[in-house]
């Protein structure tokens, strides 16, 4: 089993709609969980950080966090031509030492 | 802001060179990484380091070993290059005892191997 699964689409919305990414964990002793943008050909790039549960917005960026059910999830609101992107869900291991990556979601966003 | 550098953006070697990707980050972080990604494999960790001179295997260490002889460079090394080695490599780094604290990448290496 993976450590981490995401959805791996390719999800397509349009210009202004909500898009939405999931992901769930395996290791319930993790703490702290990410999400990385990376365009093509590009490196991943840091967008939100959870630790909680609930709910973290950031502009238009929202990322939910349920422990119980080891599952993360990322909405972007109205959503970007330019929030085309493949989105990588992160979890920080109970060590401290290990990052697990999940294989990515591709999103299109379409004009 | 965290600044990992990564001391070439694209690489062009022969098979059965050696190869060393250098990797330098200014945020004092124990931990350093060394990531490759492939189409359709993901991110997938080669070694990693939580201090100077301390190196621990990742998922895919074969082929590959790394040197850390001071805190903020993590090189990686590739021993005798092969084409199956053609991949992006990138570098990150994070701090070891704040759980919180997330993982910076570099702009990463688009190494070819011929």
């Amino acid at each position: 089993q993976k450590e981490v699964e995401q959805n791996s689409g390719p999800l397509s919305v349009p210009e202004g709609a909500i898009a939405s990414l999931n992901c769930t964990y395996s290791d319930r002793g993790s703490q702290s969980f990410f999400w990385y943008r990376q365009y093509s050909g590009k490196s991943p790039e840091l967008i939100m950080s959870i630790y909680s549960n609930g709910d973290k917005e950031d502009g238009r960026f929202t990322a939910q966090l349920n422990k119980a059910s080891q599952y993360v999830s990322l909405l972007i609101r109205d959503s970007q031509p330019s929030d085309s992107a493949t989105y990588l869900c992160a979890v920080r291991g109970w060590t401290g030492n290990q990052f697990y990556f999940g294989t990515g979601t591709s999103l299109t966003v379409i004009p | 802001d965290v600044k990992v550098t990564q001391s070439s953006r694209y690489l062009v070697k022969r098979t059965g060179e050696k190869v060393f990707l250098e990797c330098v980050q200014d945020m004092d972080h124990e931990n350093m990484f060394w990531y490759r990604q492939d189409p359709g494999l993901g991110l997938r960790l080669i070694y990693f380091s939580y201090d100077v001179k301390m190196k621990e295997k990742g998922d895919i260490p074969e082929g590959y070993s790394v040197s850390r002889e001071k805190k903020e460079r993590f090189s990686l090394i590739l021993e005798s290059a092969s084409t199956n080695q053609t991949s992006m490599y990138l570098c990150a780094s994070s701090f070891l005892d704040r759980g919180n604290s997330p993982l910076h990448f570099g702009n990463g290496t688009r190494l070819t191997v011929t």
